[in-house]
This record gives C-alpha cells, sequence and structure tokens, in this order.
C-alpha cells in the first residue's frame, strides 16, 4: 500500500516560515491536499490539489509538489497556526485514499 | 450554512454492531461521494470507506473490508456505517467528510468534514 511519511512534528517563532513535508515515491504524479487539524476539532483542508487554496484560508499557505516530496509551506507564521497537519493522496492502483502521519507545528 | 453532522457513537462491547449516521444541510447530498475517516486517541486520520454519490460503488480500508459497510439514504439525506465485529483498535473519532461531486474525481480532497461521533470498544 501506499505510504506517506511525515515529520512528527516543526517548530517555528512567529512571523517565520514553516516548512512542512510529506514523501511518497513518485508523489510528484499524484495530487495532494493539506489539512489543518487543530486540538479538538474537525480538520480543515488548507491547499487542494498540490496548490490551491480554498477560499477562506490565507494566501501565507502555499503547497509545491514534485519528484518524491510535497510540500506545505507556512509563511508568516501566527500563533493560530498551531496545529497537525497532515497531507492525503487518492491511490489510484488501490482505490484507497491515503493520509500521512501527520506532523504537529509548534509555534515557539 | 454547509455542514455534516455525525451520531450513533457510543461505547460497545468487542464483537457487538454499531451504526453511525451523518446527516447534511446546506448542500445537495445526492451529488456528493462520501467518506467515513477514523482517528484513534492521539493518533492520525485514517481513511475508513467512500461511497460514490448514488451509492453504485464503494471501498474499503484493508482493516475493516469485510466486518462494516457503508450505504446511504439520499431521499432522507443520510449517510451510516454499519460496523460488525467491532474490536477494540476501532476505538477512534469517526469523521464523515464530503468527497467528489458528481462527474468529479476520486482524488479530490476531502472538503467538509463533521464535527465526528466517538466510538468506544471496551469490555
Amino acid at each position: 500500500s501506499y505510504v506517506l511519511a511525515q515529520p512528527p512534528s516543526v517548530s517555528v517563532a512567529p512571523g517565520e516560515t514553516a516548512t512542512l513535508t510529506c514523501g511518497g515515491n513518485n508523489i510528484g504524479s499524484n495530487s495532494v491536499h493539506w489539512y489543518q487539524q487543530r486540538t479538538g476539532q474537525a480538520p480543515v483542508v488548507v491547499i487542494s490539489y498540490d496548490n490551491d487554496r480554498p477560499s477562506g484560508i490565507p494566501e501565507r499557505f502555499s503547497g509545491s509538489n514534485s519528484e518524491n516530496t510535497a510540500t506545505l509551506t507556512i509563511s508568516r507564521v501566527e500563533a493560530g497556526d498551531e496545529a497537525d497537519y497532515y497531507c492525503q493522496v487518492w491511490d489510484s492502483d488501490t482505490d484507497h485514499w491515503v493520509f500521512g502521519g501527520g506532523t504537529k507545528l509548534t509555534v515557539l | 450554512q454547509v455542514q455534516l453532522v455525525e451520531s450513533g457513537g457510543g461505547v460497545v462491547q468487542p464483537g457487538r454492531s454499531l451504526r453511525l449516521s451523518c446527516a447534511d444541510s446546506g448542500f445537495t447530498f445526492r451529488n456528493y461521494g462520501l467518506h467515513w475517516v477514523r482517528q484513534a486517541p492521539g493518533k492520525g486520520l485514517v481513511w475508513v470507506a467512500f461511497i460514490a454519490n448514488l451509492g453504485n460503488n464503494k471501498y474499503y480500508s484493508d482493516s475493516v473490508k469485510g466486518r462494516f459497510s457503508i450505504s446511504r439514504d439520499n431521499s432522507k439525506n443520510t449517510l451510516f456505517l454499519q460496523m460488525n465485529r467491532l474490536r477494540a483498535e476501532d476505538t477512534a473519532v469517526y469523521y464523515c467528510a464530503r468527497g467528489p461531486s458528481e462527474g468529479g474525481s476520486l482524488s479530490d480532497a476531502f472538503d467538509i468534514w463533521g464535527q465526528g461521533t466517538m466510538v468506544t470498544v471496551s469490555s
């Protein structure tokens, strides 16, 4: 089955840039979505199809996807960005949907 | 306001059954495929099952295939997850999430999520 690898944690100071990665075999050929989950809340999609921002998501959130790594970039990080972030793809070989293990973003 | 609301969670003994429901408001239910996703306490998100907008295609994760059954009643705007032969490892918050619109792609994002319902499997 397809596996997505995310670092368990990333820490960044307010105002700095957070870079969250999602590794997968040839993930660049898949469409990657990113979800933010604040403590005790349901997930919210923050980036779809590699780099599209849904309505209401700040421009500070952006994404990229190439070869074996997809990346979520959060510029000018704020305290409210502290959350767990998950990448997700659809695996067409198995018709299964796959989530990465998640990265906990801590704002110092 | 577009939203999904889950219900039916609770505490159940191993080997027993439970049925979850998910009701929508604010969008044309029959036009969208729907997913169930679960999250064990302190753990990450895991996809469980998907059903196409008309109910004609269904997919399951390997961990629940043969035990869980996804269905929907478009006349009542409700999604279901029938969970049989429950195990301790099925303990989780269960979310329903909106998938692709009719004619959309299976690779579409999960764009609307409910608040989840907790299922605890314990003797």
